[in-house]
């Protein structure tokens, strides 16, 4: 799991309730993503950052806010719209050298949520 | 639009034996190809990638990949499979200039001692 940190490592939240997961990289990379993983689904995009102060949402957004002050940190909060927010959540980030697209994304040991 | 398949949920190999874990591809553009390893409860570990260059890539703990254009594949093989290597496999795909990592749905290989 290398420089990649995620806490807690299970989480449970009521409904209705906002809960944030926590993602910290001591790599020096300037790109970091938030996946979101389901039985028998791989893994979908949530939202990506490649630079400070600047982020894009991915497949599956919705239901879902993130921050990037800190070029260390991406936390995600997951939102009470978020209809079904019971899954793992798993946190990577990449340096983005050479041509876009070729860089590695190195995974954190995952969060995973459960909705009561 | 990008599309990675496992045509196989789960592969079953004798500890000693060769292992493949088969992996397609569709995009629209120059495809880059990577593997990855999950262990129960824990991320992904990177295996190996294809960006260019010779269309075989070795990789991590033996494993290597041969990307096959005219197949549109990118099978992951190893020569002697081992019980630690029982776990969960991603392929991914990704082409110039995206962002975006589309996986396939994995392949649950367990080798049997």
């Amino acid at each position: 799991d290398g420089g990649i940190t995620q806490s807690p490592k299970y989480l449970f939240r009521k409904e209705g309730q906002n809960v944030t997961l926590s993602c910290e990289q001591n790599l020096n990379h300037d790109a970091m993503y938030w996946y979101r993983q389901d039985p028998g689904q791989g893994l979908r995009l949530i939202y990506y950052s490649q630079i400070v102060n600047d982020f894009q949402k991915g497949d599956i957004a919705e239901g879902y806010s993130v921050s990037r002050e800190k070029k260390e940190s991406f936390p995600l909060t997951v939102t009470s719209a978020q209809k079904n927010p019971t899954a793992f959540y798993l946190c990577a980030s990449s340096a983005t050298t050479g041509v876009v697209g070729t860089d590695t994304q190195y995974f954190g040991p995952g969060t995973r949520l459960t909705v009561l | 639009a990008q599309s990675v398949a496992q045509p196989e949920d789960q592969v079953n190999v004798a500890e000693g034996n060769p292992l493949t874990v088969k992996c397609t591809y569709s995009v629209s553009g120059n495809p880059y190809l990577f593997w990855y390893v999950q262990y129960p409860n824990r991320g992904l570990q990177f295996l190996l990638k294809y960006i260019t260059g010779d269309n075989l890539v070795k990789g991590s703990y033996g494993f290597e990949a041969e990307f096959n254009k005219s197949q549109t594949s990118f099978h992951l093989k190893k020569p002697s499979a081992l019980v630690s290597d029982s776990a969960l496999y991603f392929c991914a795909v990704r082409i110039t200039g995206a962002n975006n990592l589309f996986f396939g749905t994995g392949t649950r290989l367990t080798v049997i001692p």
